[in-house]
């Protein structure tokens, strides 16, 4: 079965320590791997795509990396303002074009 | 500026009326979808179109139904709501190629009472 999993579903930080998120997918035909950021009570902010194994994005404190079976979203010494739901998406050639999400990492990040 | 545009932001209805979410996008984008995300958990993709004309139902069976007679304009409706619709309802858009990134909407936070 075609599956998106995010490990932990809830992490929290203190600020500047760093840690990993994780996106594990099982679908055969990998379009596309996406990574957004969601706060509370608005739709989810687009981040990075990567689209093959060993491919890594970097935003300001975010890099993302891709496996053939997994992304990590690594947040190097985060402040509170990264505090946010962090959802990983996937397209894939089995799936008609559709974007299919994971459930989500909730990320705390205090003071 | 190129955006993707939901209204209302927030509704408040009695069961049983008949309701239309409204999505629009300035980014000429072929691609549009319907998410469905309840407080605290995943997105559920409900409906989607590729361009004018073609609607999809996703993998959340959903009462709701949808049109695409304009490239920009993706609405939602409900014809009778129940309490079971209250949920936030995303819209977002794409461009049609494989593997490209979708843009969101800022969400309708829809409570039926």
């Amino acid at each position: 079965e075609d599956q998106v999993t995010q490990s932990p579903e809830a992490l929290r930080l203190q600020e500047g320590e760093s840690s990993s998120l994780n996106c594990s997918y099982t679908v055969s035909g990998l379009r596309g791997l996406f990574w957004y950021r969601q706060d509370p009570g608005k739709g989810p902010e687009f981040l990075f795509t990567l689209y093959s194994a060993g491919e890594e994005k970097e935003k300001e404190r975010l890099k993302a990396t891709l496996t053939k079976k997994e992304s990590f979203l690594h947040i190097t010494a985060p402040k509170p303002e990264d505090s946010a739901t962090y959802l990983c998406a996937v397209m894939f050639s089995g799936g008609y074009n559709k974007l299919i999400f994971g459930a989500g990492t909730r990320l705390a990040v205090h003071p | 500026e190129a955006d993707i545009y939901q209204t209302p932001r927030y509704l408040v209805i009695g069961t049983g009326k008949k309701i239309t979410l409204e999505c629009s996008q300035t980014m000429g984008h072929d691609k549009m979808y319907w998410y469905q995300q309840d407080p605290g958990m995943e997105l559920h993709l409900i409906h989607y179109s590729y361009g004018v004309n073609s609607t999809e139902k996703g993998d959340l069976s959903s009462e709701s139904t949808v049109s695409r007679i304009r490239t920009e304009h993706f609405p939602l409706t409900l014809e009778s709501a129940r309490p079971s619709h209250t949920s936030q309802y995303l819209c977002a858009s794409s461009e049609l190629g494989l593997g490209t990134e979708a843009f969101f909407g800022q969400g309708t936070r829809l409570t039926v009472v």
